[in-house]
């Protein structure tokens, strides 16, 4: 049992670069969540999806797209890349929707903009 | 709107010591409340839960209790371990919603 796997676990991109970040679980959850952790930030979400089919915008979404590619997959996609992006991204899966819920973490991908 | 506040680090004690982290949440309606640990270089990890007032979450000796009438659930723990060093984040959910609203993280360091 893998959990909630992503990659790639570490990328470094030139500014102006697009790069998708993948995230898969085998828990058979509904919800699937992508999040930036920047220093003295916390988590910050970016984008959710409460259940396959369906992509919402999170605190952060600028710069980015979503895809909810079926109920196991999750991706994140940066069209042009820039510094500001430099960030640990954390997807995460929980197995309800509309209502709180345990939320499962991957290993996350540390990007660097340059 | 929903907020959760808890404590700046970075935390340093002495192994054996007792640990505080305090957390305070800003809810409309009834939240679960949770604590997450992260371990260096490592994503986050659910520590515990509660879900209604007055409950005690629990696990691997931290413990945190539910108080509606203070809206907090600090952590705490009676005795650390150099093992302990990590960042700990307090976090809320609501019913209506499936998001969860997480605090800026405690960083813990534990001195052997």
């Amino acid at each position: 049992n893998a959990g909630v796997t992503q990659t790639p676990k570490f990328q470094v991109l030139k500014t102006g670069q697009s790069m998708t970040l993948q995230c898969a679980q085998d828990m058979n959850h509904n919800s699937m969540y992508w999040y930036r952790q920047d220093p003295g930030m916390g988590l910050r979400l970016i984008y959710y999806s409460a259940s396959e089919g369906t992509t919402d915008k999170g605190e952060v979404p600028n710069g980015y797209n979503v895809s909810r590619l079926n109920k196991r997959e999750f991706s994140l996609r940066l069209e042009s890349a820039a510094p500001s992006q430099t960030s640990v991204y954390f997807c995460a899966s929980s197995e309800a929707s509309g209502q709180p819920d345990t939320q499962y973490f991957g290993p996350g991908t540390r990007l660097t903009v340059l | 709107g929903d907020s959760v506040t808890q404590m700046e680090g970075p935390v340093t004690l002495s192994e054996e010591a007792f640990l505080t982290i305090n957390c305070t949440y800003t809810a409309t309606g009834y939240p679960s409340l949770f604590w997450y640990v992260q371990y260096p270089g490592e994503g986050l990890q659910l520590l515990l839960k509660a879900t209604k007032a007055d409950d005690k979450g629990s696990n691997k000796g931290f413990e945190a209790t539910y108080r509606k009438e203070t809206t907090s659930f600090h952590l705490e723990k009676g005795s650390v371990q150099v093992s302990d060093s990590a960042v700990y984040f307090c976090a809320l959910s609501v019913v209506r919603d499936d998001k969860i609203i997480f605090g800026k993280g405690t960083r813990l360091h534990i001195l052997p």
